[in-house]
């Protein structure tokens, strides 16, 4: 069974600090990987999502990279600011429709 | 494009009552995914339809049941509600396809007192 794992469970950053939240997964047969942001109390918002056969992924201040063979994803956050606090969380895509769900990532961005 | 909806935003049931949680997906995508997550755990899978059919059933008692209606909205069913069912549910919606990512809904906050 899919095991995903992340790593650190909680992060606090000053503002404008770049920062990288880990993903590693122990399944590499994925179809893809997506990360999603969730506020608290909140439904799950999706920043990036990378196909199997890509490396990264970027949106705006945000890169997502995916080693597949080694089961390892990196999503890179360049100069935080207060708004990105949140619960970060990868979710590996399988075949049968399954996706799992790392244990997120809790960031603090501090003004 | 309407995001997916779930309705009610929350919703407060006593024990051993139903409850009954509603869907709609993005336009054109026919999958619909239920999760649970209980505070203080992560996302637990509940239940897959797609065209109109249950396709999978995540780790739960049959109490938790739903449907898909011809329209692909959804809704999922708790019976015999226990204190430990409060939790946030989330929808999510996919068009199948093996390389399509899933979008989600804010989710049905249910406390079960």
């Amino acid at each position: 069974k899919q095991e995903v794992t992340q790593i650190p469970a909680a992060l606090s950053v000053p503002e404008g600090e770049n920062l990288v939240l880990n993903c590693s997964f122990t399944d590499s047969a994925i179809y893809n990987l997506q990360w999603f942001r969730q506020d608290p109390g909140k439904g799950l918002t999706s920043l990036l999502l990378i196909q199997s056969s890509q490396r990264e992924q970027t949106s705006g201040r945000l890169n997502a990279s995916l080693d597949k063979s080694s089961g390892r994803s990196t999503l890179y956050i360049a100069a935080s600011q207060p708004g990105d606090s949140a619960t970060y969380l990868c979710a590996v895509g399988t075949g049968a429709n399954n996706l799992f769900f790392g244990t997120g990532t809790r960031l603090t961005v501090i003004p | 494009e309407a995001g997916v909806t779930q309705s009610p935003t929350h919703l407060i049931k006593t024990r051993g009552q139903q409850a009954t949680l509603r869907c709609s997906p993005i336009s054109g995508h026919t999958s619909v995914y239920w999760y649970q997550q209980a505070l203080g755990l992560g996302l637990q899978f509940l239940l897959w339809y797609d065209e109109g059919e249950e396709r999978n059933r995540g780790n739960f008692p049959p109490r938790f049941s739903g449907r898909q209606f011809p329209n692909y909205s959804s809704e999922l069913n708790v019976n015999a509600l226990e204190l430990e069912d409060s939790a946030l549910y989330l929808c999510a919606s996919r068009r199948q396809g093996a390389g399509n990512g899933y979008t989600f809904g804010s989710g049905t906050r249910l406390t079960v007192v």
